[in-house]
Order: C-alpha cells, then sequence, then structure tokens
C-alpha cells in the first residue's frame, strides 16, 4: 500500500517568509508525528497528533511553529516569519497507534531559508 | 535526554558482524531502531517493548536490557546493503510514542 507521502520534496524561501509543509499519512494510521533533522543529527521531535487534536508539541522550538490536522488525516506544519536557523528536512512519520507501535517516515521535505 | 550510540561509526568487509548499543539516562518504555541512507527517510527496523516483546526485521536481532537501560542492534552476516546510519529512537514516556533519537552510527559494508 502507499507509505507516508510529503509535499513538496523542496522548498527554498527567503528569510521571514511563511512555509507550509504538508504530510499525508499511511491511510488508518491515528498517530502522526513531526520530526525535523539537522545534517549529520538524529530526527529531532517538533509535535504528536493522535486523531486531530495535538496531544503533544513540546518539542517545538517557538511560536513561529505550528501544525494542524483538521480532520485526522492530512496534517500541514506552518512556520512563519523563517529563519535560516529553520533550514532541515522536515520528517513525517505516522503510526497505528502510539506507544509500542512502529512509525513508518515519509521522505520529508528538504528546507532551506536563504 | 538524548539516547548515547556507539560506536560512531564502523566499517566491515561483507560476511562480518557488528553491534550497535544504544544506552539511555532515563528509564524506557520501548526502543525503536531504524536504519537510513543518504538523502532518503529512516526505515523501520525493529521495535524492543519493556517486558520483552519484539517486532521487526527477519534478518536483524536486538536486545534490551530494561533494568540498564540499554539496547544492542546485532547485524550477522553484514551484506552491502546493509551500509547507512542506524539510529536508535527512545519511548520513556509509554504513552505517546514520542521518539528521542540518538546521534547516529555510521555503517559502511565493503566488498
Amino acid at each position: 500500500g502507499a507509505g507516508v507521502s510529503q509535499t513538496p520534496s523542496n522548498k527554498v524561501t527567503e528569510k521571514g517568509k511563511y512555509v507550509e509543509l504538508r504530510c499525508d499519512p499511511i491511510s488508518g494510521h491515528t498517530a502522526l508525528y513531526w520530526y525535523r533533522q539537522s545534517l549529520g543529527q538524529g530526527p529531532e521531535f517538533l509535535i504528536y497528533f493522535q486523531g486531530t487534536g495535538a496531544a503533544d508539541d513540546s518539542g517545538l522550538p517557538n511560536d513561529r511553529f505550528f501544525a494542524v490536522r483538521p480532520e485526522g488525516s492530512v496534517s500541514t506544519l506552518k512556520i512563519q516569519r523563517t529563519e535560516r536557523g529553520d533550514s532541515a528536512v522536515y520528517l513525517c512519520a505516522s503510526s497505528q497507534g502510539t506507544s509500542g507501535s512502529e512509525q513508518y517516515f515519509g521522505p520529508g521535505t528538504r528546507l532551506t531559508v536563504t | 535526554q538524548q539516547p548515547v550510540q556507539s560506536p560512531q561509526a564502523v566499517i566491515l568487509r561483507e560476511g562480518e558482524d557488528a553491534v550497535i548499543n544504544c544506552s539511555s539516562s532515563k528509564a524506557l518504555y520501548s526502543v525503536h531502531w531504524y536504519r537510513q541512507k543518504h538523502g532518503e527517510a529512516p526505515v523501520f527496523l525493529m521495535i524492543l517493548l519493556k517486558g520483552g516483546e519484539q517486532k521487526g526485521h527477519e534478518k536483524i536481532s536486538a536486545s534490551f536490557n530494561e533494568k540498564k537501560q540499554q539496547s544492542s542492534l546485532y547485524l550477522t552476516a553484514s551484506q552491502l546493503s546493509y551500509s547507512g546510519t542506524y539510529f536508535c529512537g527512545t519511548d520513556g514516556s509509554g504513552n505517546t510514542g514520542k521518539l528521542i533519537f540518538g546521534q547516529g552510527t555510521t555503517l559502511q559494508v565493503k566488498p
């Protein structure tokens, strides 16, 4: 079946602009996670959804970052007033449950802020 | 706290074995192992749960010592396709599945 998909695959934006990154999870997966990965590092947790609600947003760096999942499926990560330090690969993962369930990652969106 | 992985890098010849370790300073509910090739998404390998349950890849084995808060991934008879960076992700919450990843171990298998 189809895996996790993310769009766009690459996004180049200027400092100060607004960006939206989209994640389409595996059908039927109720849990959705956003991670950020910088070069040479492991993925860093940002936010977790169970259904439509953000159950844990403790990893969001500041209030410029926001994510939604209005219908419990597709999720959008929104970044306002982008900074060069936001440049990274943004990964989305989904799973059938929460703890104890495998998380399947999408291909990621490479964000470059110039 | 981020788990610590060792070694940072390892080079093998095809057919050789390797062990990658992951150590946490806090109690763990589960440990997840992933392999990532350059420019690609992390691929799920195995999950080890508190209490002994395991789910994952047939050709890869792992252990989880709950008391020591450590996990090890065993790669036997390595193949060229095993090359990549291996990450352990630890879940200390027991309810969200939020993973904290180690810094990674780079494995290179040579012919």
